[in-house]
C-alpha cells in the first residue's frame, strides 16, 4: 500500500515558485516526511526532510500541515535545472530503508 | 571527494551470464544500498548494508547477491542474468542507517538480451 499520493506531473514557469503537494493521510507520529528528486538519468538527490515543523534549507522549504496528513515542497524560484521527478517519502527514521514511489514529474518552462 | 562511484556505466549481457556491479564511496559512510529502476518506475531496494559486515534483503532481492567488501565498497552480483533484470542500477550510501540522507551514484545501465 502506498503511503503517499503525489500528482503524476506538474508544470511551473521559470522564476516562479514551484509548489509540489504530497498527501500522507495515514502517517504515524514517529514518521518523517522526506523529499528527494531525480534529474533525468541521474541518481536521486536528497532535498529536505521534516517531522512536524516547517523546514527550510538552501534548496527548498517543506511545509507540513498541522495534522501532518499532507505536505508541500516549495522551490522558491524554479529554474530549468529544477526539471526532475520529485519523490515524497514517509518513513520512520532508522527503522526501514527508503521506499520510492513514482513521484511527481516537474517541468519548469521558460 | 568523488562521492559514490559505480562501475561499469553500461553493460550488455546475454541471458545466463554473470557479472558484478561495483560501488565505492569515499565519504566514510556506514550504510550502503543497491536499488534498481525500471523504465517509468520509481526505485526499488534490492539489498542494503546497514554497517560493515552486515547485509539485508530489500524489496526485490531475488536473483541477486551482495558483498560488503569493506566500509567503502559494496558489490552486487547477478549469478545468472535474465531479461527481467534489464534495468538501471543505483548504489547509495549514508552516514548511518538512521540518517536517511542518502547519496547516490550515477547508475549502471544494464541490458540483458
Amino acid at each position: 500500500d502506498a503511503k503517499t499520493t503525489q500528482p503524476p506531473s506538474m508544470d511551473c514557469a521559470e522564476g516562479r515558485a514551484a509548489n509540489l503537494p504530497c498527501n500522507h493521510s495515514t502517517i504515524s507520529g514517529n514518521e518523517y516526511v522526506y523529499w528527494y528528486r531525480q534529474i533525468h538519468s541521474q541518481g536521486p538527490q536528497y532535498i529536505i526532510h521534516g517531522l512536524k515543523n516547517n523546514e527550510t534549507n538552501e534548496m527548498a522549504s517543506l511545509i507540513i500541515t498541522e495534522d501532518r496528513k499532507s505536505s508541500t515542497l516549495i522551490l522558491p524560484h524554479a529554474t530549468l535545472r529544477d526539471t526532475a521527478v520529485y519523490y515524497c517519502i514517509v518513513m520512520v527514521s532508522g527503522n526501514t530503508p527508503l521506499v520510492f514511489g513514482k513521484g511527481t514529474r516537474l517541468s519548469v518552462i521558460a | 571527494n568523488a562521492g559514490v562511484t559505480q562501475t561499469p556505466k553500461f553493460q550488455v549481457l546475454k541471458t545466463g551470464q554473470s557479472m558484478t556491479l561495483q560501488c565505492a564511496q569515499d565519504m566514510n559512510h556506514n550504510s550502503m544500498y543497491w536499488y534498481r529502476q525500471d523504465p517509468g518506475m520509481g526505485l526499488r531496494l534490492i539489498y542494503y548494508s546497514a554497517s560493515e559486515g552486515t547485509t539485508d534483503k530489500g524489496e526485490v532481492p531475488n536473483g541477486y547477491n551482495v558483498s560488503r567488501l569493506n566500509k567503502r565498497e559494496f558489490s552486487l552480483r547477478l549469478e545468472s542474468a535474465a531479461p527481467s533484470q534489464t534495468s538501471v542500477y543505483f548504489c547509495a550510501s549514508d552516514l548511518t542507517y538512521s540518517y536517511n540522507e542518502q547519496f547516490f551514484g550515477p547508475g549502471t545501465r544494464l541490458t540483458v538480451l
